[in-house]
């Protein structure tokens, strides 16, 4: 079964400051990667989608995939107080069910 | 944007009692699926399915039971509930199966469950 870990648990950056959140996964096979985003009290809403090792952009955030390591990071550029909330990393591989992370707690102080 | 409404937001139940969690989607999607949230443990998949009157078990199914009804509603049960089952609870549905390169999961906003 497919092990994905995220770190760190939680994180605090001030605002304008990159926040750089790291998830590793265990199947090298994988071939799906998301990254969510949790406000308190909320649903869960996508924010990149990631298929190939590189970057992908969607405004401020940017996954990159590495699958060699094991990695995809989520780069936040000049969060803001309202970017606060868990942040979850999802992986599939191939048409199976895909799994979370526990999650990062990110916190952006003014 | 796709549609997923959760009822109800809230609920508190004692040991042994019986609930109910609804959900629908409003998009047409053929897949939905019932998650759990707990600390430590991220989100874990209990039931899915890929149609109405279809049933799929899926990582954390014991003590639930799950129906389609129609392609747009999907029940979540707990008919003898136990305090491991306090939990946030959220539906998702998508229009294929999983995470794809197509496919999208919508979440709900969740339904937090407490039982005594």
């Amino acid at each position: 079964q497919q092990k994905v870990q995220q770190s760190p648990e939680s994180l605090t950056v001030s605002e304008g400051a990159m926040a750089s959140l790291n998830c590793t996964f265990s199947d090298r096979s994988s071939d799906n990667f998301r990254w969510y985003r949790q406000h308190s009290g909320k649903g869960l809403e996508v924010l990149v989608s990631i298929f190939s090792d590189g970057e992908k952009e969607e405004g401020s955030f940017t996954a990159h995939l590495n699958r060699a390591s094991l990695h995809v990071f989520l780069h936040i550029r000049e969060p803001q107080p309202s970017d606060s909330a868990l942040y979850l990393c999802a992986v599939n591989t191939g048409y199976q069910n895909f799994y979370f992370g526990k999650g990062t707690s990110l916190t952006v102080i003014p | 944007e796709a549609a997923v409404t959760q009822s109800p937001r809230n609920k508190v139940t004692v040991t042994g009692g019986n609930v109910t969690l609804s959900c629908r989607q409003t998009n047409s999607h053929n897949y939905m699926y019932w998650y759990r949230q707990d600390t430590g443990h991220g989100l874990r998949l209990i039931h899915y399915s890929y149609g109405a009157g279809n049933l799929q078990i899926g990582d954390v199914p014991d003590g639930y039971k799950a129906t389609r009804t129609t392609q747009e509603d999907f029940f979540l049960l707990l008919e003898l509930a136990s305090p491991s089952q306090t939990s946030l609870y959220f539906c998702a549905s998508s229009d294929v199966w999983g995470v794809t390169n197509t496919g999208q999961l919508y979440f709900g906003e969740g339904s937090k469950l407490t039982v005594l």
